[in-house]
């Protein structure tokens, strides 16, 4: 089974342009939330979709915001760009296996750089 | 203020010895899992506990999941190189066990 996939890989914007970030989750997984991850902060928690619904979101500000598919593929957005959104942007997705235990499986990352 | 915090930060140990990471919080989680991840790339999961108690092992790797479902440890026996990487613990919390609040992770590094 394919696992989560996340493009582009790598991503070099400038300030004030937005940016666009896809990914695929697992084959029948329904949720998918994404963190940013820096040096600083550690992952923090962005925002997580299930079935097309945002279910949950994160403490970051209207510039982020996401959206899921109805085939579970997730966009997220980043409008006006600043120097400190440069960050590894993850992926995750996951599938209910047992009541209330979720195990989430992440894609390999977007780094984006703004400068 | 940390939700979930882990300790050591950093630990730089010799092939073949032994290691224990901590992860402590306040507040009690559906399920903590842990992670390792290696640089430029997404984490992976190594392994969840559900419930209080409980021990998990995975070929070297002991996972424990405190009594109150507040913290955690896992202990390597005999580190080898292949294990350098940080090891995220993450705890889900929500009605479905589906909003996870990650630790600041521990980075290993296991030198030949």
């Amino acid at each position: 089974k394919a696992g989560v996939t996340q493009t582009p890989r790598y991503l070099i914007k400038t300030r004030g342009q937005q940016v666009t970030l896809s990914c695929s989750p697992i084959s029948g997984h329904r949720s998918v939330s994404w963190y940013q991850q820096t040096p600083g902060q550690g992952l923090q928690f962005l925002f997580e979709y299930f079935s097309e619904t945002q279910r949950n979101k994160g403490n970051f500000p209207g510039r982020f915001s996401g959206r899921q598919f109805s085939n579970s593929r997730s966009e997220m957005n980043v409008s006006t760009l600043e120097l400190g959104d440069s960050a590894l942007y993850l992926c995750a997705s996951s599938l209910p296996r047992l009541a209330g235990v979720n195990e989430q499986y992440f894609g390999p990352g977007t780094r984006l750089t703004v400068t | 203020t940390q939700l979930l915090e882990q300790s050591p930060q950093f630990l730089s140990i010799q092939e073949g010895e032994n290691l224990t990471v901590y992860c402590n919080s306040s507040s009690v989680f559906s399920s903590l899992q842990w992670y390792r991840q290696e640089p430029g790339e997404g984490p992976v999961l190594l392994v969840t506990v559900v419930t209080g108690g409980e021990v998990k092992k995975l070929k070297r790797l002991t996972f424990q999941f405190g009594d109150a479902r507040k913290d955690s440890s896992l202990h390597i026996t005999a580190a080898q190189p292949g294990d350098t990487g940080l090891y995220l613990c993450a705890g889900a919390r929500g009605n479905y066990g589906q909003n996870f609040v990650f630790g600041p992770g521990t980075r290993l590094s296991v030198l030949p």
